[in-house]
């Protein structure tokens, strides 16, 4: 299976500065088939990202996904006091799907 | 208005069973994959299982080959999952969602929790 390793496990960040979220694969994700999710408690997760690099409808451009093969990011240009939560990485290149361990950006 | 809604969880003993229901409303089930996911208390999310728009075709995590059972009935507009030799292990919030890629669709979750 595809183990997806993401970095840091937590960053800690302040309103308008910049995130950026690594996930890497333990082998290259077919065709690009990684997406991000946004999850804050007693809510199910949020997608932001497919493919890569696509955004979900709705989903405000100060996010932004890029990488291929083995090595995908996650931008967020400009923190808003909600964007403070628990990000995922996911593959759905090859079965099993799995899913990275998650970053988690606090607020500094 | 895309919506699922599962039910069916709670308590139960260590090797007992639990079956849960996704109730799907506001798209046409049977032209869609649905997967399982679940995510244990403090823990990170786990693919589960997912099934073929018609069932012909299911998946799982290798940690609940054997035991969980997914299926669907398009007619009633559900998705379930039957667990069997539930461990403390499986002790998770258990989500549907829409499609075996990813996911742009989500239930709010049923708890279950395996304890004696």
């Amino acid at each position: 299976e595809v183990v997806l390793t993401q970095s840091p496990a937590t960053l800690s960040l302040s309103p308008g500065e910049r995130a950026t979220l690594s996930c890497g694969a333990s082998q290259s994700v077919s065709s690009s088939y990684l997406a991000w999710y946004q999850e804050k408690p007693g809510l199910a997760p949020r997608l932001l990202i497919y493919d890569a690099s696509s955004r979900a409808t709705g989903i405000p451009d100060r996010f932004s996904g890029s990488g291929s093969g083995t090595d995908f990011t996650l931008t967020i240009t400009r923190l808003e006091p909600e964007d403070f939560a628990v990000y995922y990485c996911q593959q759905y290149g090859s079965s099993p799907r799995t899913f990275g361990q998650g970053t988690k950006l606090e607020i500094k | 208005e895309v919506q699922l809604v599962e039910s069916g969880g709670g308590l139960v003993q260590p090797g007992g069973s639990l079956r849960l229901s996704c109730a799907a409303s506001g798209f046409t089930l049977s032209t869609y994959w649905m997967s399982w996911v679940r995510q244990a208390p403090g823990k990170g999310l786990e693919w589960v299982a997912n099934i073929k728009e018609d069932g012909s075709e299911k998946y799982y995590v290798d940690s609940v080959k054997g035991r969980f059972t997914i299926s669907r009935d398009n007619a009633k507009n559900s998705l379930y999952l039957q667990m069997n030799s539930l461990r403390a292990e499986d002790t998770a919030v258990y989500y549907c969602a829409r499609g075996s890629h990813y996911h742009l669709w989500w239930g709010q979750g049923t708890l279950v929790t395996v304890s004696s």
